[in-house]
């Protein structure tokens, strides 16, 4: 496929569980964001990769938030220890390289994670 | 720090009908983008337009454009001959020129009606 894929689409996690989300981005592309989207609220942001490295991680809310992008490509977003908060839409989004305002960042379907 | 409000929760409009969504920032910078995302109920997040803020000209996409005040920190959106495909979530969003990530405001909900 040519877009932003994610996985899983749903998640249901009891509270205290880990949780492992899923990004392929659109191969080429060299950024990858993680957003996340409350109900009834817009994206707000997580962390940035640019290839492997990790840029900026201003928005992960605690450290039971864990991005990695250990080749540069697919990205994995971890929670551990899930908390009732942490329900949301998990956005990823890639792009060809960073600076939001030159390059459009294209965005996945989401993960939808409940936490019970 | 940037901050981006959009006033206007949910909106409906009757198809083929004009709608314009509101929506102000803050910012410091001189130099930064503006961006209206539509967000069907698919939940695929699509850039609509894009707006530089050092270019006077208002952006335009086909049916829609902005209208885009710099010194009263607007940045409105117009739909122009509304479509049933339009009914989607709306974001007002803002990026520096310096940065990486997009500041999103809450949203509009808007409903095109038959």
């Amino acid at each position: 496929g040519a877009g932003v894929s994610q996985s899983p689409r749903y998640k249901v996690a009891k509270r205290g569980q880990d949780v492992a989300l899923r990004c392929d981005p659109i191969s080429g592309h060299v950024s990858l964001f993680w957003y996340q989207q409350a109900l009834g609220q817009g994206p707000e942001f997580l962390t940035y990769f640019q290839n492997e490295a990790q840029l900026d991680k201003s928005g992960l809310p605690s450290d039971r938030f864990f991005a990695e992008r250990p080749e540069g490509s697919v990205s994995t977003l971890k929670i551990q220890r899930t908390q009732q908060e942490d329900s949301a839409v998990y956005l990823c989004a890639s792009s060809h390289t960073g600076l939001a305002g030159y390059n459009e960042q294209f965005f996945g379907p989401g993960t939808r994670l409940t936490v019970l | 720090a940037q901050t981006v409000t959009q006033s206007q929760p949910e909106m409906s409009v009757q198809e083929a009908e004009t709608v314009t969504l509101s929506c102000t920032y803050d910012t410091s910078e001189n130099n930064y983008y503006l961006f209206w995302y539509k967000q069907p109920p698919s939940r695929q997040m699509i850039l609509v337009i894009r707006q530089e803020a050092y270019k006077q000209q208002n952006a335009t996409e086909n049916r829609f454009s902005v209208n885009f005040q710099k010194a009263a920190k607007s940045f409105s959106l117009k739909i122009s001959d509304s479509q049933l495909g339009d009914t989607a979530m709306y974001f007002c969003a803002f990026s520096s020129n310096r940065d990486d990530k997009i500041i999103f405001g809450k949203g509009t909900r808007l409903h095109i009606l038959p």
